[in-house]
């Protein structure tokens, strides 16, 4: 069965270090890939998505993901850690043939950061 | 331009009884997505309406149902409530083509007591 796979339910970081969350999917054929950030009592926001293309991608608030065929692997990614990047993050994936509204989520990571 | 509103924001239900939710897309975008969260499960996808036609269904019982009006906007409905029901159910809305990015409303907290 197709999935999704986010490693660690919660990462806690220091303010100013580095974020690293991770998430794998399980398909032979490259899906679409996103992360979505949740913060508490809110819907979700598109932080970034790769379709096809340049295999990293920028998205909003410093945040970068690279898409790695041969680990089937998607892992987001900030240099420098700010407070208000305390949220919940989950990755998500629209396989092959899968209608656009349809997307398979991880369990999504929490992000705690340290002052 | 306005967002993905969801309506009611919060609702408390007891078992047994039905539940209609409400979201209205972006102007202009024809597809609706809807997805329970639970702590549990995570993020589940239960339907998606493209220009009033349920174009693809998650593996929820029958007791969930929608559906999508000419103007793009959908109501979910829920029959015979149970505990585990409770959730945040999510609306999201897209253009319906290509490989536009989805955009979710705020959530409406369902409670089943």
């Amino acid at each position: 069965a197709q999935s999704v796979t986010q490693l660690g339910s919660h990462v806690s970081v220091s303010e100013g270090a580095l974020v690293l969350l991770r998430c794998n999917y399980s398909s032979s054929v490259p899906p679409y890939l996103f992360w979505y950030v949740q913060y508490p009592n809110q819907g979700l926001q598109l932080l970034l998505k790769y379709t096809t293309g340049a295999t990293l991608v920028k998205g909003i608030n410093g945040f970068e993901a690279e898409f790695k065929k041969s680990e089937t692997s998607f892992h987001l990614t900030k240099p420098s850690a700010h407070m208000s990047d305390a949220a919940e993050y989950f990755c998500a994936v629209r396989f092959y043939g899968g209608s656009q509204g349809n997307l398979i989520f991880g369990k999504g990571t929490k992000l705690s950061v340290k002052p | 331009k306005a967002g993905v509103t969801q309506t009611p924001r919060y609702l408390i239900k007891t078992r047994g009884q039905q539940v209609t939710l409400s979201c209205s897309p972006i102007s202009g975008h024809r597809s609706v997505s809807w997805y329970q969260q639970t702590p549990g499960q995570g993020l589940q996808f239960l339907f998606e309406y493209f220009s009033e036609t349920q174009r693809n269904k998650g593996n929820f019982p029958g007791r969930f149902s929608g559906r999508q009006f000419s103007n793009s906007r959908s109501e979910m409905n829920v029959s015979t409530l149970e505990l585990g029901d409770s959730a945040l159910y999510l609306c999201a809305s897209s253009s319906g083509q290509g490989r536009e990015k989805l955009f979710f409303g705020s959530g409406t907290q369902l409670s089943v007591l």
